[in-house]
C-alpha cells in the first residue's frame, strides 16, 4: 500500500460549483497534513494544512480531517477557472523528518 | 527577498556526464530536500539532510550524489549512473520536526534533459 494516495483524476468540474479532493493515507500515527497546488509547468506552493479531526476553512478552500477513516479531503467552493491545477496530497513521514506526497489529482474547472 | 533560488531553470546533459543542480536557501532554514518529478507524476524524494554534513537517501537515490557543507546549499549531481535523468527537478526546505506545523516550501525547480 502506498503511504498517500490520490485519484489522479482529471475531476473536470463547471464553474462555481464545489470541487472534492479526497486523499487517504497508511501511517495512524500521521498528526499532520499538507495540500499543495501545482500549476502546469510550475513548482508546488502551500495552500492548506492541517492537524485535528474536523474541518479548517480558509478562504474558498476547506480541508476535512478524519483520523478514524484515514483520509483528508480538500473542498474549494465556487471553483474558477484558475484553480485548475494538479492538487498534491502530503504526510510527513519517517520520524517527521521528510514529506512524502501523493500523485497529484488534476482539476479541470470549465466555464 | 527571503526564498529557495535554483539554477539553472534548464539544463541538457549529454550521455556519460555528470551535471550540478545549485538550490541555495536563506530561509535560515536547518532541513533540506531534493525531489523528482515525472511528467503528469507526482514527487519523489531523492535525497534530504537535516543538519549540515549529514543527509539521508530518499525513495530514489541511485544515480544521485549531494553535499551539505553549509546551511544555505544543498547541491544535487546526477550522475551518469542515473539512466533515465529527463525530469522535473524540486528543491526545498523547511525548519525541523514536520510535526510541530512546520511545513517545506519549494524552488521554481529545474528542468533536467537528457540529449
Amino acid at each position: 500500500q502506498k503511504e498517500v494516495e490520490q485519484n489522479s483524476g482529471p475531476l473536470s468540474v463547471p464553474e462555481g460549483a464545489i470541487a472534492s479532493l479526497n486523499c487517504t493515507y497508511s501511517d495512524r500515527g500521521s498528526q499532520s497534513f499538507f495540500w499543495y497546488r501545482q500549476y502546469s509547468g510550475k513548482s508546488p506552493e502551500l495552500i492548506m494544512s492541517i492537524y485535528s479531526n474536523g474541518d479548517k476553512e480558509d478562504g474558498r478552500f476547506t480541508a476535512q480531517l478524519n483520523k478514524a477513516s484515514q483520509y483528508v479531503s480538500l473542498l474549494i467552493r465556487d471553483s474558477q477557472p484558475s484553480d485548475s491545477a494538479t492538487y498534491l496530497c502530503a504526510v510527513p513521514s519517517g520520524g517527521y523528518n521528510k514529506l512524502i506526497f501523493g500523485a497529484g489529482t488534476r482539476l479541470a474547472v470549465h466555464p | 527577498d527571503g526564498g529557495i533560488t535554483q539554477s539553472p531553470k534548464y539544463l541538457f546533459r549529454k550521455e556519460g556526464q555528470n551535471v550540478t543542480l545549485s538550490c541555495e536557501q536563506n530561509l535560515n532554514h536547518d532541513a533540506m530536500y531534493w525531489y523528482r518529478q515525472d511528467p503528469g507524476q507526482g514527487l519523489r524524494l531523492i535525497y534530504y539532510s537535516q543538519i549540515v554534513n549529514d543527509f539521508q537517501k530518499g525513495d530514489i537515490a541511485e544515480g544521485y550524489s549531494v553535499s551539505r557543507e553549509k546551511k544555505e546549499s544543498f547541491p544535487l549531481t546526477v550522475t551518469s549512473a542515473q539512466k533515465n535523468p529527463t525530469a522535473f527537478y524540486l528543491c526545498a526546505s523547511s525548519k525541523q520536526n514536520l510535526a510541530s506545523g512546520n511545513t517545506i516550501y519549494f524552488g521554481e525547480g529545474s528542468w533536467l534533459t537528457v540529449v
